[in-house]
């Protein structure tokens, strides 16, 4: 079975600031899809960036990037120039052939004025 | 484009009686999943639905059961209600369940059901 771990339960950073969110996974399957998605306290899930396993380039969406290393299984999320809405749940998940999301448990971001 | 969407927003039942949880998805969505954020569990895979069709399944008990619908609407069923049945049920949708980019999931915003 899939697994996925955030290791940081909380983590600050202040406003304008880059932050760095971890992210390992275990899996044997070679075709998969990890994601980062954004949970503010209003409690909407929202997507935030995907990587294809099968791409080697990191993927990109404005002042969020990933750090993807296929070997190592690990998937890091670093969010650039770091605004108040910002803040939120963060949370890392796994895409593979059953289709389902596997979570982690979780990253809280707060951001500093 | 309307996103996903969910109803009701709150639930409040109490032991033993029965939840029906409402879920439309994105316009041209197929796929329907749903996943239960219980505290101190995280989130966890429940059901997914694709084209009327249950394909796959998580590791909870028959009580929890639902359906779509030809429109590709999904309601979830929760039979005989207990406490640690309260979290917070979230719905997402997906253009398709084949694999690919069409596969990523856009989630709605949940219903809160408590179990008293």
């Amino acid at each position: 079975a899939q697994t996925v771990t955030q290791s940081q339960p909380e983590m600050s950073v202040q406003e304008a600031e880059t932050v760095t969110l971890s992210c390992t996974y275990d899996t044997s399957e070679s075709d998969y899809y990890l994601f980062w998605y954004k949970q503010p306290p209003s409690r909407q899930m929202i997507l935030v960036i995907r990587q294809e396993a099968y791409k080697q380039q990191n993927a990109t969406e404005n002042r969020f990037s990933v750090n993807f290393q296929k070997a190592a299984k690990s998937f890091s999320l670093k969010i650039s120039d770091s605004q108040l809405g910002d803040a939120a749940m963060y949370f890392c998940a796994y895409q593979g052939g059953s289709e389902k999301l596997v979570f982690g448990k979780g990253t809280k971001l707060t951001v500093n004025p | 484009e309307a996103g996903v969407t969910q109803s009701p927003t709150h639930l409040i039942k109490t032991s033993g009686q029965h939840a029906t949880l409402r879920c439309s998805p994105i316009s041209g969505h197929t796929s329907v999943y749903w996943y239960q954020q219980a505290l101190g569990l995280g989130l966890q895979f429940l059901l997914w639905y694709d084209e009327g069709e249950e394909r796959n399944r998580g590791n909870f008990p028959p009580r929890f059961s639902g359906r779509q619908f030809p429109n590709y609407s999904s309601e979830l069923n929760v039979n005989a209600l207990e406490l640690e049945d309260s979290a917070l049920y979230l719905c997402a949708s997906s253009l398709a369940g084949t694999g690919g980019a069409e596969d990523t999931q856009y989630f709605g915003p949940g219903t809160r059901l408590t179990v008293l």
